[in-house]
């Protein structure tokens, strides 16, 4: 089946300074699938961040950045600086198949420190 | 824009009982899905439908039946709640069953079994 594995757990980092949370995915059914950034962010609901749906391309929104990349199959979610407000938790997901359902990662929670 | 409404918040039963949570979206969208979170792990899929009245097994569907009456709205029914199924039920819709689509979710119903 279908997998995602992304960074564990919780990153702390400093405002200002980059951030990066690795996202390495398998799947056996489909040779490229659709790549996503969720986010959560605290007291609202899970929301897209950002989707790539083709191998070698980059997808960016509110100043973060991630590259699909069929050769190591990651999807790495950077940030060169980032802001107390991106403080949430962050899944990566993978689409594939006939229909839209997602397989996600289990999360990762940053917290941005002022 | 629109939005998912998920009924009730917080959903406290017995061992054994069966349990209904409710999702309603004002989307207009085709496709609803029913994902289940455990604490520290990624969503799963339980249910999900491409259109009124239709029904697809995700990988986590037995123990659950779900139903899609109307195009806005699908609930989802714990047959005997267990222990072991405290979680955060998310629900969320998409436009199309496409590979792409973007999902949109409620802010989920957290289940207490005593």
């Amino acid at each position: 089946g279908d997998s995602v594995t992304q960074t564990e757990g919780q990153v702390t980092v400093s405002e200002s300074k980059s951030l990066i949370i690795n996202c390495t995915y398998s799947t056996t059914s489909i040779a490229y699938p659709n790549l996503f950034w969720y986010v959560r962010y605290p007291g609202e609901g899970l929301q897209l961040l950002l989707k790539v749906i083709t191998a070698g391309q980059k997808g960016s929104s509110r100043g973060f950045e991630a590259t699909y990349n069929k050769e190591t199959t990651s999807f790495h979610l950077q940030k060169a600086s980032v802001q107390e407000s991106d403080s949430a938790v962050y899944y990566c997901a993978l689409g594939e198949g006939f229909a839209s359902a997602l397989t996600f990662g289990s999360g990762t929670k940053v917290i941005v420190l002022p | 824009g629109g939005i998912i409404t998920q009924t009730p918040k917080f959903l406290i039963g017995q061992e054994g009982q069966k349990l209904t949570l409710k999702c309603q979206q004002n989307f207009n969208h085709d496709t609803m899905y029913w994902y289940r979170q455990d604490s520290g792990k990624g969503l799963r899929l339980i249910y999900y439908s491409i259109t009124e009245n239709d029904l697809q097994k995700g990988d986590l569907s037995e123990g659950y039946d779900a139903s899609r009456e109307k195009k806005s709205s699908f609930s989802l029914t714990v047959t005997s709640a267990q222990k072991n199924e405290m979680a955060v039920f998310l629900c969320a819709s998409s436009s199309d069953w496409g590979r792409a689509e973007t999902l949109y979710f409620g802010s989920g119903t957290r289940l207490t079994v005593l």
